[in-house]
């Protein structure tokens, strides 16, 4: 099974600052996804990165695949109250279920 | 489209007691997952359906899960003779196999949070 680490586990920023997550593995990904999680919800699918040294950008958030294929880090521009949340990344497993990270659980204070 | 739909939003049960859950997925998806989350991790896969076929169950899930997609529409979860240890946040993701390669798409449900007392 593929195991999936992020960092950092708790990040608490000021509004309006910039922020890294990182999501790496000692496996090569065939594909990873980033969703977000708010309290009480489901995970929401923000992207899906395929191919190495991939660049995806969603408004204020840029996603980058790394060159091998074995970590993805999701950048935050001038960070809102609403960006608050767990983010997670995820890769399909060698069968055929999606595994999870662990996330990075997200504040932005106003 | 109304989304994936899971019932009950909350549980609270009695340890030893059975408790089962609904998964409505979006209508054209044939894949449906079960996931479990509890706070402070990711989701951890659990099972997971193409049509009505169980394709995969997780190894650390104990006898006592069983996931059923009788018509390959819903599907239910059961716990039997609930532990303490079985209270977690149970999530149901569906989506569409596409063509390889074209990256599918788990959409989830608002999930159901199970209380083992």
């Amino acid at each position: 099974t593929q195991l999936l680490e992020q960092s950092p586990q708790f990040l608490s920023i000021q509004e309006g600052e910039n922020l890294t997550v990182y999501c790496n593995s000692s496996s090569v990904f065939s594909s990873l996804q980033w969703y977000r999680q708010e309290p009480g919800e489901g995970p929401v699918l923000l992207v899906t990165v395929v191919t190495g040294g991939e660049v995806k950008k969603l408004k204020r958030l840029t996603f980058q695949f790394g060159d091998a294929r074995k970590d993805s880090s999701l950048h935050i521009t001038a960070a809102q109250p609403g960006d608050t949340g767990l983010y997670l990344c995820a890769s399909r497993n060698y069968g055929q279920n999606f595994v999870f990270g662990p996330g990075t659980r997200l504040s932005v204070l106003p | 489209d109304t989304g994936v739909s899971q019932d009950p939003r909350h549980k609270i049960t009695k340890r030893g007691q059975n408790v089962t859950f609904r998964c409505d997925p979006i209508s054209e998806h044939n894949r449906l997952y079960w996931y479990r989350q509890t706070l402070g991790q990711g989701p951890e896969f659990l099972t997971y359906f193409q049509n009505e076929a169980q394709l995969e169950k997780s190894r650390l899930l104990s006898d006592r899960f069983s996931a059923e997609r009788p018509k390959g529409s819903f599907s239910t979860l059961e716990i039997q003779r609930t532990e303490q240890g079985d209270s977690a946040m149970y999530l149901c993701a569906s989506s569409l196999e596409g063509p390889r390669g074209a990256g599918e798409k788990l959409f989830f449900g608002s999930g159901t949070q199970l209380s083992v007392l």
